[in-house]
């Protein structure tokens, strides 16, 4: 049973430029949710996805986007990006209907802003 | 806005000794707590959670977490700890009408010694 998957697992990009990272939620779950991990600091919640609009989100401006698929994967993108958009980007698969709410997170993708 | 406080930013400790880690959350409705690992070159996994019932909450690994309500407070403990332990640790907590919106603490590295 294949979890969380990410990709790519690391990524430097310049100021100003583009980027798109990508997620597999977990076999079976349809929620997808974000997180930016600076360095030093605790997972911060971005957004979140369910039947493939933005259901929830943080405190992160409009250049953060995101998108769901019908298969329940997810891209997050970040325009004109900042040297402050270097971190670890995590994405966490649920199951909606579950009232654990438990996250299962990938590895994530390490985005290194230059 | 809802915070999540962790005490100890790093923690040195040897084989056999036990671990308390603190955590503090400043929402006073109805939370969900959640204490997540992230070993070195892994992902986020979770230790433990409590939703309701017992405050006492026994995870893997021998962890356990109490809830205590008065103090806004869910701190973990393990009694004797390993080298396996060594990791970085996050408390969480979740509102119970966020849908799966978690706020993380900023982690506590800990470091056994063997």
């Amino acid at each position: 049973d294949a979890g969380v998957t990410q990709s790519p697992t690391h990524l430097i990009k310049t100021r100003g430029q583009q980027v798109t990272l990508r997620c597999s939620p977990k076999s079976g779950h349809d929620t997808v949710s974000w997180y930016q991990q600076a360095l030093g600091q605790g997972p911060q919640f971005i957004f979140q996805y369910y039947e493939e609009e933005e259901r929830q989100r943080g405190n992160f401006p409009d250049r953060f986007s995101g998108h769901q698929f019908p298969n329940y994967s997810s891209e997050l993108n970040v325009n004109a990006l900042l040297l402050g958009d270097s971190a670890l980007y995590l994405c966490a698969s649920s199951l909606t209907d579950r009232v654990t709410g438990e996250l299962f997170f990938g590895e994530g993708s390490r985005l290194t802003v230059l | 806005a809802q915070s999540v406080s962790q005490h100890n930013h790093h923690v040195i400790l040897s084989e056999a000794a036990s671990l308390e880690l603190g955590c503090n959350y400043s929402y006073g409705g109805t939370v969900n707590l959640f204490w997540y690992v992230q070993y070195p070159g892994q992902h986020l996994q979770l230790l433990l959670k409590y939703f309701s019932g017992d405050p006492l909450v026994k995870g893997i690994k021998g962890f356990e977490a109490e809830f205590i309500k008065s103090k806004f407070s869910f701190n973990l403990r393990k009694p004797s700890v390993q080298w396996s332990d060594t990791a970085e640790y996050f408390c969480a907590v979740k509102k119970q009408t966020a849908g799966n919106k978690l706020t993380f603490g900023g982690g506590t590295r800990v470091l056994v010694k063997p």
